[in-house]
């Protein structure tokens, strides 16, 4: 299986902030890489597919990057709704895996 | 726009069959770009794969519940299902299904989602 690391785990952000989310994989898995938002009680909902591509719909100040094993998520300014638990998932191969999260909260 | 709406029964007791269904509405199961897909997530963790199917019948199982799980699909009611045997308490998770891409030439990844349904396994 390829495990996906992210990194922080939690952290605290204001308002306006800019916040970067970090997903490592354990292997290269091109860019077959995907974020995703959840809030509490709620599905997740993609922001991000092919490591940069934005989800129609999305606001704009979030952005992916990367190839490989590095990819990153930022949100350029962070909105009151953005407080919420964001995941990658690889489809590289199966089985389907996800990092463990990052839960963004409010400072 | 497609829409997933996962059923079933809420409380399952150990050692017997979790069995769910999801009803794609607005979208066709039929559908040669799309697998169809089981996530779960316990209680205050993280997102685990279950498998997925596709129109044709073929599936892919997380090999931590292959020996347990089955998924099928009806295209006749644009559904498919899971079937979970033996549960036990660790089985206890909100279940969703979800729509996942073929790379067909890009991978869209998993872009529409049920609301989810929670099951309980205890006596």
């Amino acid at each position: 299986d390829i495990q996906m690391t992210q990194s922080p785990t939690s952290l605290s952000a204001s308002v306006g902030d800019r916040v970067t989310i970090t997903c490592r994989a354990s292997q290269s898995i091109s860019i077959y890489l995907h974020w995703y938002q959840q809030k509490p009680g709620k599905a997740p909902k993609i922001l991000i597919y092919a490591a940069s591509s934005l989800q129609s719909g999305v606001p704009s100040r979030f952005s992916g990057s990367g190839s490989g094993t590095d990819f990153t998520l930022t949100i350029s300014s962070l909105q009151p709704e953005d407080f919420a638990t964001y995941y990658c998932q690889q489809s590289y191969s199966t089985p389907r895996t996800f990092g463990q999260g990052t839960k963004v909260e409010i400072k | 726009q497609v829409q997933l709406q996962e059923s079933g029964p809420g409380l399952v007791k150990p050692s017997e069959t979790l069995s769910l269904t999801c009803t794609v509405s607005g979208g066709s199961v039929s559908s040669d770009t799309f697998y169809w897909s089981w996530i779960r997530q316990p209680p205050g963790k993280g997102l685990e794969w279950i498998g997925y199917i596709y129109y044709t019948g073929s599936t892919n199982y997380n090999p931590s519940l292959k020996s347990r799980v089955t998924i099928s699909v009806d295209r006749s009611k644009n559904q498919f299902s899971l079937k979970l045997t033996s549960v036990t308490a660790a089985d206890t998770a909100m279940y969703y299904c979800a729509r996942d891409s073929v790379v067909v030439p890009t991978d869209y990844g998993m872009d529409v989602w049920g609301q989810g349904t929670t099951v309980t396994v205890s006596s």
